[in-house]
């Protein structure tokens, strides 16, 4: 069985500073998925990383894939309160297997 | 049309009920997804449809009972549920092309009493 771990569980930061987030595990994935859900609604795609030691910016937002293709990272530069919400990363692997999801990182923002 | 459309947003129902969820898309999206996720927990995978044929059933009680009348409509029928069944009710497409990943709905807040 595949799993992701993710940590931190949860991090309350205040408004201007940095974070990471990780997602680690044991297995190879063909692609590594990163969703972000608020509260009352549904995860939204991120962005999808597939190559080993990819890099990926959206606006303030950097996504890494590891060069094995094990793990990968989020991290937020200057986090505003618009960025609240549980983050999650989900592996995929080629063909038809549903994604693997991480359990999240609840992320709080406080201006 | 780009999303997934769940209905109803909200459904309180007693134990002896009989309910159903739906689910829509017009993405052209040949797998469909049904999900459950309880608060403050990641979303668990409940049932895979492929070209509109059940692919995957992650041993959900009988109480639960999914339908995929065409390729666009999933529909999760409801019976009997548990108190313990509540939660937030998930529906999600993919083309099966990974770097999309999947569109999930807005969910089904689910309450039984």
């Amino acid at each position: 069985t595949q799993l992701l771990e993710q940590s931190p569980q949860f991090l309350s930061i205040q408004e201007g500073e940095n974070l990471t987030v990780y997602c680690n595990s044991s297995s190879v994935f063909s692609s590594l998925q990163w969703y972000r859900q608020e509260p009352g609604e549904g995860p939204v795609l991120l962005v999808t990383v597939v190559t080993g030691g990819e890099v990926k910016k959206l606006k303030r937002l950097t996504f890494q894939f590891g060069d094995a293709r094990k793990d990968s990272s989020l991290h937020i530069t200057a986090a505003q309160p618009g960025d609240t919400g549980l983050y999650l990363c989900a592996g995929g692997n080629s063909g038809n297997t549903p994604l693997v999801f991480g359990k999240g990182t609840r992320l709080s923002v406080i201006a | 049309d780009t999303e997934v459309t769940q209905t109803p947003k909200h459904l309180v129902m007693g134990m002896t009920n009989k309910k159903s969820l739906k689910c829509e898309q017009h993405m052209g999206h040949r797998a469909m997804y049904w999900y459950k996720q309880k608060a403050k927990k990641p979303p668990e995978l409940m049932f895979v449809y492929s070209y509109e044929k059940l692919s995957i059933n992650e041993s959900v009680p009988s109480r639960f009972s999914p339908e995929c009348p065409n390729s666009s409509l999933l529909n999760l029928h409801l019976h009997a549920l548990q108190p313990e069944d509540s939660a937030l009710y998930l529906c999600a497409s993919s083309s099966g092309v990974e770097l999309y990943g999947y569109t999930f709905g807005s969910g089904t807040r689910l309450t039984v009493v």
